[in-house]
């Protein structure tokens, strides 16, 4: 069954910058986007970015435009977030999720995430 | 990219039906037959219910239905039981620079 294991979170100051991982199994990796999506406590989901299966286009939400970057390594079917500049407002729990069969690709299967706050 | 519209709170009786509303634009919602439904309990990940406006996964009880006319998607929840109690959020691709968008998300009681 498809899994999909979250690592990286934790307290970052202000500023600061945090990697995060998505290991993933139960399905071929190397053939689905994956997506960055993230819940501020207490808070509704947010998009935060899409990676196409080959890593060849990638997508972001405005608010962490310039700031991360989404990437991947299908040798090790991991799923990677690169957070830089962080601030207050991107403390939340982040998930990895696979893009469905839809055309669309809207995701599917998602992570159990991982927490990140940001705080002196 | 706004969010899209939800009502924050809907509640029904066991055994009866509710209907969440999901509002965009012709950029979103109303411009593709791409919205899907996820489920989230407290503290779980969210499970994807409805995708391409009215497809089920399959598990996904077919008390869970969808549907959609102009800017605004909808889920049914026909049969309501305790189980059913969860935050609900719909989802959209859309034209605009970032393709994807969540709604606002609607929190189901059952009374």
């Amino acid at each position: 069954q498809v899994q999909l294991v979250e690592s990286g979170g934790g307290v970052v100051q202000p500023g600061g910058s945090l990697r995060l991982s998505c290991a993933a199994s139960g399905f071929t990796f190397s053939r689905n986007g994956m997506h960055w999506v993230r819940q501020a406590p207490g808070k509704g989901l947010e998009w935060v970015a899409f990676i196409r299966y080959d890593g060849s286009n990638k997508y972001y939400a405005d608010s962490v435009k310039g700031r991360f970057t989404i990437s991947r390594d299908n040798s090790k079917n991991t799923l990677y977030l690169q957070m830089n500049s962080l601030r207050a407002e991107d403390t939340a729990v982040y998930y990895c999720a696979k893009e469905g069969y839809s055309s669309s690709s809207l995701p599917d299967y998602w992570g159990q995430g991982t927490l990140v706050t940001v705080s002196s | 990219q706004s969010a899209l519209t939800q009502p924050a709170s809907v509640s029904g009786s066991p055994g009866l039906s509710i209907t969440i509303s999901c509002t965009g634009t012709s950029s979103d919602v109303g411009g593709y037959n791409y919205v899907s439904w996820y489920q989230q309990h407290p503290g779980k990940a969210p499970k994807l219910m409805i995708y391409d406006v009215s497809n089920r996964p399959s598990g996904v009880s077919n008390r869970f239905s969808g549907s959609k006319s102009g800017n605004t998607a909808s889920l049914t929840i026909s049969g309501l039981q305790a189980e059913d109690e969860a935050d609900y959020y719909c989802s959209s691709y859309t034209s605009s620079s970032t393709p994807y968008v969540f709604g606002t998300g609607t929190k189901v009681t059952v009374l």
